[in-house]
C-alpha cells in the first residue's frame, strides 16, 4: 500500500488562474480531508469529505471547492487564484469522521501562486 | 473557539537531556487532542493520541484539562528525536474538525 498519494508534487500558476489538486487515500479509507499549509505554520483544515459529501469545513472562502468520487479518491479545486494561496496542500485519509479517527497524511502539492 | 498554541516555534537539546515541546488549547468540553510528527522529507504521521494513554518512541503527553495543556515529553532525547511537531486538537465542540498548532521544531545535538 502506497499510503495517502497525492498530484502533482508542485505547481506554479498566476493570480486569477484556477487549479485542480488530486488525492488517493490509504486503501481502505473512506474520508479524505484537505489542509493548506502556508511556510511556518501548521496545516489549516478546509473541509472533510465522506460518502462523496463535504461534512465539515473551516474558515476557507467558496473559491475553495471539492468533490469527492465513488471511489473514495477527492480533488480539491481553487478558482480565482490569489498570491496568498501559495502553500503546501495536504491530503490526509482515515477511516471515517470521528474525532477519534487517526488521520493519514499525503506528502503534499506544493502550489506556487505568481 | 478552538485554538491549539505551541510557544516554541525552536526548541535545541543535548542528546540524553530532557525535552519538553509545549501545548496549550483553547476548547469547551473534552478534546481529542493528538501529537504528530515530521521528520525531515518524510510526511506528516500520528504519533500519540491522549486517549490511548501510550509511550511512543520514549514519548508521553499527559492531557491536563485545569491547565489546559497537552505538553510533549521525553526522559532522554536521541538525535533520531529531530523533527516538526504538531499538536492538534479536536473533538465534538470543535464538529470533529482537527485544529492544528504552529509547530515546534527540536533539534537535539550530539
Amino acid at each position: 500500500d502506497a499510503g495517502v498519494t497525492q498530484s502533482p508534487t508542485h505547481l506554479i500558476k498566476t493570480r486569477g488562474q484556477q487549479v485542480t489538486l488530486r488525492c488517493s487515500p490509504k486503501s481502505g479509507h473512506d474520508t479524505v480531508s484537505w489542509y493548506q499549509q502556508a511556510l511556518g505554520q501548521g496545516p489549516q483544515f478546509i473541509f472533510q469529505y465522506y460518502e462523496e459529501e463535504e461534512r465539515q469545513r473551516g474558515n476557507f472562502p467558496d473559491r475553495f471547492s471539492g468533490h469527492q468520487f465513488p471511489n473514495y479518491s477527492s480533488e480539491l479545486n481553487v478558482n480565482a487564484l490569489l498570491l496568498g494561496d501559495s502553500a503546501l496542500y495536504l491530503c490526509a485519509s482515515s477511516l471515517g469522521m470521528g474525532a477519534r479517527e487517526t488521520q493519514y497524511f499525503g506528502p503534499g502539492t506544493r502550489l506556487l501562486v505568481l | 473557539a478552538q485554538r491549539v498554541t505551541q510557544p516554541e516555534k525552536l526548541l535545541s537539546v543535548f542528546k540524553g537531556a530532557p525535552v519538553e515541546l509545549k501545548c496549550n488549547y483553547s476548547y469547551s468540553g473534552s478534546p481529542e487532542l493528538f501529537w504528530y510528527v515530521q521528520y525531515s522529507r518524510q510526511r506528516l504521521q500520528l504519533l500519540l493520541r491522549h486517549i490511548s494513554r501510550e509511550s511512543i518512541k520514549g514519548f508521553t503527553a499527559d492531557l491536563n484539562k485545569g491547565e489546559t495543556s497537552f505538553h510533549l515529553k521525553k526522559p532522554f532525547a536521541q538525535e533520531e528525536d529531530s523533527a516538526m511537531y504538531y499538536c492538534a486538537l479536536s473533538g465534538p465542540q470543535a464538529r470533529n474538525k482537527f485544529y492544528f498548532g504552529s509547530g515546534t521544531k527540536l533539534n537535539v545535538k550530539p
